[in-house]
């Protein structure tokens, strides 16, 4: 079955530490894209790869960085300059174009710094 | 930052109830509008992707429409049920930021049987 995968769903890091969340998809997707969301907020986008060994900025990138190496893989670090990472991860791809396709996710990773 | 608006944040309406709610978008150089179901403990799922002004569709007791010269689009659940329970997203995509996914903070629906 095509999907898009993350891991772990729950992930408990002590404070200072860097943590990579996994995303891979076997959609043949070229886009894949990074959300975080924190209690009573919407999605807010962290980083996106139009296609591989290219990645922009979302809006809330700072303290994370991104690698895209293959295309079924867009994994995220939350390094130790994030100044508040406890948050729900959300991974997605989606076919490139100009826009109007749809996006697939994954199940989330729930990310408690302590 | 793109300015997504959705209203109302939150909604509890009775089995059987229709029910509808907005989503506001910046209406210049609109490409596609996007609309998701996001059930607790699931991952988002489309529902809906919109291009044309005037544009309406549907699938089952759910429908939406579009309006890309206001900026807005509606979407309307006929007859909720229990299991129209979840949060509603809309995402459009500009010209300017291509395929890239921009969320409102979504509408909250619980039916109540």
């Amino acid at each position: 079955d095509g999907g898009i995968t993350q891991s772990p769903k729950y992930l408990f890091r002590k404070e200072g530490q860097n943590v990579t969340l996994s995303c891979e998809q076997n959609l043949n997707h070229d886009a894949m894209y990074w959300y975080r969301q924190d209690p009573g907020q919407g999605l807010r986008l962290i980083y996106y790869s139009q296609i591989v060994n290219d990645f922009q900025k979302g809006d809330i990138a700072e303290g994370y960085s991104v690698s895209r190496e293959k295309k079924e893989s867009f994994p995220l670090t939350v390094t130790s300059a994030q100044k508040n990472p406890t948050a729900f991860y959300l991974c997605a791809s989606s076919f490139s174009g100009t826009g109007g396709t749809e996006a697939f996710f994954g199940q989330g990773t729930r990310l408690t710094v302590v | 930052i793109l300015n997504v608006e959705q209203s109302p944040q939150s909604l509890h309406v009775q089995e059987g109830d229709s029910t509808n709610f907005t989503c506001s978008f910046p209406s210049s150089n609109f490409y596609a509008l996007h609309w998701y179901r996001w059930e607790t403990a699931k991952s988002p799922e489309a529902l809906f992707v919109m291009t044309l002004n005037g544009d309406e569709k549907k699938k089952g007791r759910i429908s939406a429409t579009l309006n890309t010269k206001e900026g807005y689009s509606y979407l309307y659940i006929k007859g909720s049920q229990p299991e129209d329970s979840a949060t509603y997203l809309c995402a459009p995509n500009l010209i300017f930021t291509g395929n890239q996914f921009y969320f409102g903070t979504g509408t909250s629906l619980t039916v109540i049987p």
